[in-house]
């Protein structure tokens, strides 16, 4: 298995911060690497996909960079409504498995 | 505007089998992947497996002895079952589009709202 750890586990921030969140492989997965925020009793919502690629619709605050093993989250200036957990997910691997997600909570 | 509606018993006894299909509305099924996956209540997302719209499946080896996925073209339609379930089983389903993106997997642009299926006794 491929395992994804992100850091920090829990985040607080302001309004107006900027906040990066890091997710590392364990072994390369070249830029197989997508994100998502989930808020509270919702589905998760894809932001990025193939590291730094943003989904349609998503505000261009949120960025994402890498490859190999190290990927980044960015949010250049925190929203209200961008308090919410966020999880990265690999797809190299046939068997694809998900960070253990970095909550993002309100300073 | 592509939609996915998970369905099933949101309460099930150990032991049995966990039954769930996702309707998908406003796009074919074919021509993607279509995966499960669940959370268990305050924890992370576990990737239980995906199906081709040909019937082709992937799991993970953690379920995979328990788990079977399958597809119904005519319906719109994409199943699971979970035999043997027991309180770790106890997590939100959902079911999701997934548009492949290496040779291998892809990631997950569309949805289900999710279904909490508790095993208890």
């Amino acid at each position: 298995d491929i395992q994804m750890t992100q850091s920090p586990s829990s985040l607080s921030a302001s309004v107006g911060d900027r906040v990066t969140i890091t997710c590392r492989a364990s072994q390369s997965i070249i830029d197989y690497l997508n994100w998502y925020q989930q808020k509270p009793g919702k589905a998760p919502k894809l932001l990025i996909y193939g590291s730094s690629s943003l989904q349609s619709g998503v505000p261009s605050r949120f960025s994402g960079s890498g490859s190999g093993t190290d990927f980044t989250l960015t949010i250049s200036s925190l929203q209200p409504e961008d308090f919410a957990t966020y999880y990265c997910q690999q797809s190299y691997s046939t068997l694809i498995t998900f960070g253990q997600g970095t909550r993002l909570e309100i300073k | 505007q592509v939609q996915l509606q998970e369905s099933g018993p949101g309460l099930m006894k150990p032991s049995e089998t966990l039954s769930l299909t996702c309707t998908v509305s406003g796009g074919s099924i074919s021509s993607y992947y279509w995966s499960w996956i669940r959370q268990p209540p305050g924890k992370g997302l576990e990737w239980i497996g995906d199906v081709y719209y040909s019937g082709s499946t992937n799991y993970n080896p953690s379920l995979k002895s328990r788990v079977t996925i399958s597809v119904d073209t005519s319906k719109n339609q994409f199943s699971l079952k979970l035999s043997s379930v027991t309180a770790a089983d106890t997590a939100v389903y959902y079911c999701a589009r997934e548009r492949a993106y290496s040779s291998s997997s892809g990631y997950f642009d569309h949805w289900g709202q999710g279904t909490l299926v508790t095993v208890s006794s």
